[in-house]
């Protein structure tokens, strides 16, 4: 079946260092890939998605492109604040199973 | 802004049981979710509803049941609670199935003792 595979558990980096958060998939076709963003004490927040080879999405300062040759939609951030310390979650949206599927979600730690 | 509601936001209870968590949205979707997030914040998903129907039923024991009365409401029962459901349970919403964006509630804290 489809799956998300997320590389870092954990990162830890100080303010205004670059982020790379990896994210693989396996899926046929073209799936839709999305990026969640999970904030202490909240629920998982849509940060964006793409559906295409070689689309940017983007928000908050954050993107990622659809590369479907390599089959990755990793997330950068060229500069990170403290205030982006949360868990963030790469998706697929699985139209067969009718469901989305998560990754198992890497925790960013910004050290100040 | 919220516009998906869940209530309560915490519950601790005994063992046997039985709990009910509530979740509302006010977005004008179409579908809804349940997933149980674990202490690593692994999320799973439990339930999915489309239009008052459930389309996907992942394999969780059957003391979880989902139950909507519209599609802008979709409660959770757990029938008799055990230890293992400890978790938060996350409620979401979408306007359709798999590849749109879902939008979640602040979940509530299941505690079991």
């Amino acid at each position: 079946g489809d799956s998300v595979t997320q590389t870092e558990g954990q990162v830890a980096l100080s303010e205004e260092d670059f982020l790379t958060i990896h994210c693989n998939y396996s899926a046929s076709g073209y799936p839709a890939l999305f990026w969640y963003v999970q904030y202490p004490g909240e629920g998982p927040q849509f940060l964006f998605r793409a559906s295409r080879d070689k689309e940017k999405g983007s928000s908050r300062g954050f993107e990622a492109t659809y590369n479907k040759e390599t089959t990755s939609f990793h997330l950068q951030k060229a500069s990170v604040q403290e205030s982006d310390s949360a868990v963030y979650y790469c998706a697929l949206g699985d139209t067969n199973a009718y469901k989305v599927i998560f990754g198992k979600g890497t925790h960013l730690h910004v050290l100040p | 802004e919220t516009a998906v509601f869940q209530t309560p936001n915490y519950h601790v209870t005994q063992v046997g049981n039985e709990v009910s968590f509530n979740c509302k949205q006010t977005l004008g979707h179409d579908t809804m979710y349940w997933y149980k997030q674990d202490s690593k914040k692994l999320l799973k998903i439990m339930f999915s509803y489309n239009n008052k129907q459930l389309i996907v039923n992942e394999t969780v024991p059957r003391r979880f049941s989902p139950q909507s009365s519209d599609k802008a409401h979709l409660n959770l029962r757990i029938k008799s609670v055990e230890p293992e459901d400890s978790a938060v349970y996350l409620c979401a919403s979408s306007y359709g199935l798999g590849d749109y964006e879902q939008y979640f509630g602040p979940g509530t804290r299941l505690t079991v003792l």
